[in-house]
């Protein structure tokens, strides 16, 4: 079974500061990795997903499949990265619509 | 572009009670996936549709059933309700069954009393 572990529940920075939000998973095959940002009173959204190996707002996300994570990282944090960010594992084959989801980072970059 | 919607957005139902939410994915989207939040958790995956047909179930009891509409809309019903059931139920679509990313509703905020 699957499972996606981020250990951290808070994490403040100031900002401008350099920020990593961790995440580690369990599995056995060939995940894919995904981090999704919930905004305040917003929905949940796709933030980077490892396959496309983009940037988004500045986050990258590298997956090491030696220690199994996939730290969600920042040079330069700004104040509307302040969100809930939750990192998702896929377990392959056809199906995107079943994700394992971690139990979330609450990020607060502080001005 | 409208995005996903659900409906209602709260509910309060007593123990016992029977619930149905509802969900119309993005126009396009033929995936439909419910998921359960409880407070302080990550989302946990409830069903899968494609297709109208049941793609993929996690780990509920039988309690819960799904289904899935011409439409491409889709319901959840939860039967027999119980106190641990009170949580926000979240839809999601995606344009295929595989290798599209999921677009999250607002979700429906469930409370059993």
């Amino acid at each position: 079974a699957q499972r996606v572990t981020q250990p951290e529940k808070l994490l403040s920075v100031f900002k401008g500061a350099p920020v990593e939000l961790k995440c580690n998973y369990s599995y056995s095959g060939s995940p894919e990795l995904f981090w999704y940002v919930q905004y305040s009173r917003q929905r949940l959204q796709l933030l980077l997903r490892h396959i496309s190996r983009e940037s988004i707002k500045g986050f990258t996300a590298d997956l090491n499949k030696g220690e199994t994570s996939f730290h969600l990282k920042k040079p330069f944090a700004q104040e509307e990265d302040s969100a809930m960010y939750y990192c998702a594992l896929n377990a392959g084959g056809t199906s995107y619509g079943k994700l394992t989801f971690g139990q979330g980072t609450i990020l607060t970059v502080h001005p | 572009d409208a995005g996903v919607t659900q409906s209602p957005t709260h509910l309060i139902k007593t123990r016992g009670q029977h619930v149905t939410l509802r969900c119309s994915p993005i126009s396009g989207h033929k995936s439909v996936s419910w998921y359960q939040q409880v407070l302080g958790q990550g989302p946990q995956f409830i069903f899968q549709y494609y297709e109208k047909e049941e793609r993929g179930r996690g780990n509920f009891p039988d309690r819960f059933s799904a289904r899935q509409f011409p439409n491409y809309s889709s319901e959840l019903n939860v039967n027999a309700l119980l106190l641990g059931d009170s949580a926000l139920y979240l839809c999601a679509s995606s344009l295929r069954q595989g290798n599209s990313p999921l677009h999250f509703g607002n979700g429906t905020r469930l409370t059993v009393t």
